[in-house]
């Protein structure tokens, strides 16, 4: 079993439908990342958590927002899903400390129609 | 300017060649540098990780970081078909924890 999973792994929504990706992992990081990604754009940050209680905003958080339920589990809701959302989600973690890498989930493919 | 560039390629070389990817950042406080191998459609994985100026190899693989100049990049020896690939550059900017990714080099290796 992978140790980030996600969930579901493809999605398509209408427009206007609110939607949530699902992240767990089994890895004890206290870290863990929503990142989306675009063709041509590599990955871009949307939140972040460094434990249950500290969630901060990325670089591209609007139309975003994010719960961390647990320490192993982390979801991504879209409010209000638009077309330009559309877009290949991963879920991220990694450990405490400055030196440590992020280790991926298998990625949400989400369509807006 | 974005705060890690790449070159986004394609960057062709022929098997066996050297591949070269660069990569810059821009803050200066950044601490630790990642370099990442993603196939189409799949998610990114680590290949290799530095933290002090210099060189760091890892068999085929060598990535190489010029704080000073604020610029990390990886040589690939020996490349292969199967390293074809998109390479994504991720550094955590100076005390923010956090992992900021290039656009990625796409590299593709012809036999």
């Amino acid at each position: 079993d992978a140790d980030v999973t996600q969930t579901p792994r493809n999605r398509i929504t209408k427009t206007g439908k609110r939607i949530m990706l699902e992240c767990s992992q089994t890895k004890g990081h206290d870290r863990m990342y929503w990142y989306r990604q675009d063709p041509g754009l590599g990955l871009r940050l949307i939140y972040y958590s460094f434990d249950v209680k500290d969630i901060n905003k990325g670089e591209i958080s609007d139309g975003y927002s994010v719960s961390r339920q647990a320490q192993a589990k982390f979801s991504l809701s879209l409010e209000s899903a638009i077309p330009n959302q559309t877009a290949l989600y991963f879920c991220a973690t990694s450990a405490s400390g400055l030196y440590t890498e992020a280790f991926f989930g298998q990625g949400t493919r989400l369509t807006v129609v | 300017q974005k705060e890690v560039e790449q070159n986004s390629g394609p960057l062709s070389v022929p098997e066996g060649a050297i591949a070269s990817l660069n990569c810059t950042y821009s803050d200066r406080g950044s601490q630790s540098f990642f370099w990442y191998r993603q196939y189409s459609g799949k998610s990114p994985e680590l290949i290799m990780s530095i933290y002090s100026n210099g060189d760091k190899e890892d068999g085929r693989f060598t990535a190489q970081l010029n704080k000073a100049s604020q610029y990390v990049s990886l040589l690939i020896r020996d490349s292969q078909p199967s390293d074809s690939a998109t390479y994504l550059c991720a550094v955590n900017p100076g005390g923010y924890n956090k992992l900021i990714f290039g656009a990625g080099t796409r590299l593709a290796v012809h036999p």
